[in-house]
């Protein structure tokens, strides 16, 4: 099957500590996206990449950190100067920078 | 620049009645419009997006929505809600043309079906 996996589930993190979230895509879609999501909020563009080996910062990129060195994958790391990480994380992935995305099931990342 | 405006935060409706969801957007370009689905505790699910062709668009699971350029709107409807219909929708605006291409989310609106 086609399609966008991010792991874990659910991920908690301890103060201080640097945690990395997992999309990985098997679509063969040159552009990845990482989106946070908060309740009563719409979706916030965390990074995107449109190519291998490229990224940008989206809009609330301050705390993360990505890497892009594989077409499938695009792992999201949540650094210890995120104060505020507790949020849904979602990632989608996109044929092109100009095409629909499509969205994983997402990373619940709790605080303990 | 581009915004989308969901103008309910929640809506409620009896199973079997229609369903409307509305969204206003503001584009300086052309826009695409979607509309995606959100059960809960899960990804987005695209329902059906609008570029440019046909102002009727007919998406997943019955759902449709009707561009309008005159009134800045891409308001959702079904003609008849089911229970699994119950979920967070979002509308979302995007600009080609503009150099760059990025989705613009509004804030959701929840959908309520009662039995």
């Amino acid at each position: 099957d086609g399609g966008i996996t991010q792991s874990p589930k659910y991920l908690f993190r301890k103060e201080g500590q640097n945690v990395t979230l997992s999309c990985e895509q098997n679509l063969n879609h040159d552009a990845m996206y990482w989106y946070r999501q908060d309740p009563g909020q719409g979706l916030r563009l965390i990074y995107y990449s449109q190519i291998v080996n490229d990224f940008q910062k989206g809009d609330i990129a301050e705390g993360y950190s990505v890497s892009r060195e594989k077409k499938e994958s695009f792992p999201l790391t949540v650094t210890s100067a995120q104060k505020n990480p507790t949020a849904f994380y979602l990632c989608a992935s996109s044929r092109g920078s100009q095409e629909t995305q499509y969205f994983g099931p997402g990373t619940r990342l709790l605080v303990l | 620049a581009q915004s989308v405006t969901q103008l309910d935060s929640h809506v409620s409706v009896s199973e079997g009645t229609p369903v409307l969801l509305r969204c206003n957007y503001s584009s300086s370009y052309s826009p695409s419009l979607f509309w995606y689905v959100q059960h809960p505790n899960k990804g987005l699910q695209l329902l059906l997006k609008y570029t440019s062709a046909a102002t009727l668009v007919k998406g997943i699971n019955g759902f449709e929505a009707e561009f309008k350029k005159s009134e800045t709107s891409f308001h959702l409807t079904k003609p008849s809600a089911h229970m699994s219909d119950a979920a967070e929708y979002f509308c979302v605006v995007t600009a080609a043309g503009s150099g760059t291409y990025k989705y613009i989310f509004g804030t959701g609106t929840r959908l309520k079906v009662l039995a």
